[in-house]
């Protein structure tokens, strides 16, 4: 079946550093991926989405591009905040489907 | 526009007793999914709804959980009887034409 795999955290970087975070996919299909931010406490927040191959989302200084050859959607960050402290989720969504698959997600720390 | 509403945002029960969980998702939105996180982990699906209808519960433990979408809008999610391993957050989504929309989850801890 489908699947996402993302790399492990904890991921401590300090203030102003670059961040990657590794995702790779498995999918039968042609799906939609994605990236949500989870922060203590709260629900999943959408931070970017790409459709197709090639297309980059981005949002917040964040960014992602949908790379069909190497079925990856690795998300970046120029320069890191100590509010960018948060899990990040790597995810697909079936367009036939609309079910969501979830990596395990990677928790970022930054320091100041 | 309000988001996806889920109630209790805590809840602690004793192992064996029942707990439901509610949520009211996006006006207008058709989809709704219930997702379970476990700590350290990402959430994994326990059933999607479109509109009244149950599309996809092949991940909702049948015998102790059950699900409800009555009238296509609100959704309640039942335990009965609770085991200590459901201590989890319990997720609801709603979609419409785009990416799905998360609620602040329900924090279950059973003792």
């Amino acid at each position: 079946g489908d699947s996402v795999t993302q790399m492990e955290g904890p991921v401590t970087l300090s203030e102003e550093a670059c961040l990657t975070i590794n995702c790779t996919y498995t999918a039968t299909g042609y799906p939609s991926l994605f990236w949500y931010v989870q922060y203590p406490g709260e629900g999943l927040q959408l931070l970017l989405k790409a459709t197709k191959a090639d297309d980059k989302g981005s949002n917040k200084g964040f960014e992602a591009t949908y790379r069909k050859e190497t079925t990856s959607f690795h998300l970046e960050k120029g320069s890191v905040q100590v509010s960018d402290s948060a899990v990040y989720f790597c995810a697909l969504s079936d367009r036939g489907t609309y079910k969501y698959i979830f990596g395990t997600g990677t928790r970022l720390k930054v320091l100041a | 526009e309000a988001g996806v509403v889920q109630s209790p945002r805590y809840k602690i029960i004793e192992k064996k007793q029942p707990v439901a969980f509610w949520c009211n998702p996006i006006s207008g939105h058709n989809t709704l999914y219930w997702y379970l996180q476990n700590l350290g982990q990402g959430p994994e699906l326990l059933i999607r709804y479109e509109n009244e209808e149950a599309v996809d519960d092949s991940q909702l433990p049948k015998d102790r959980f059950s699900a409800e979408r009555l009238k296509g809008v609100d959704s309640t999610l039942k335990i009965q009887p609770a085991e200590l391993g459901d201590s989890a957050v319990y997720l609801c989504a709603s979609r419409g034409d785009g990416e799905a929309f998360f609620g602040q989850g329900t924090r279950l801890t059973v003792v």
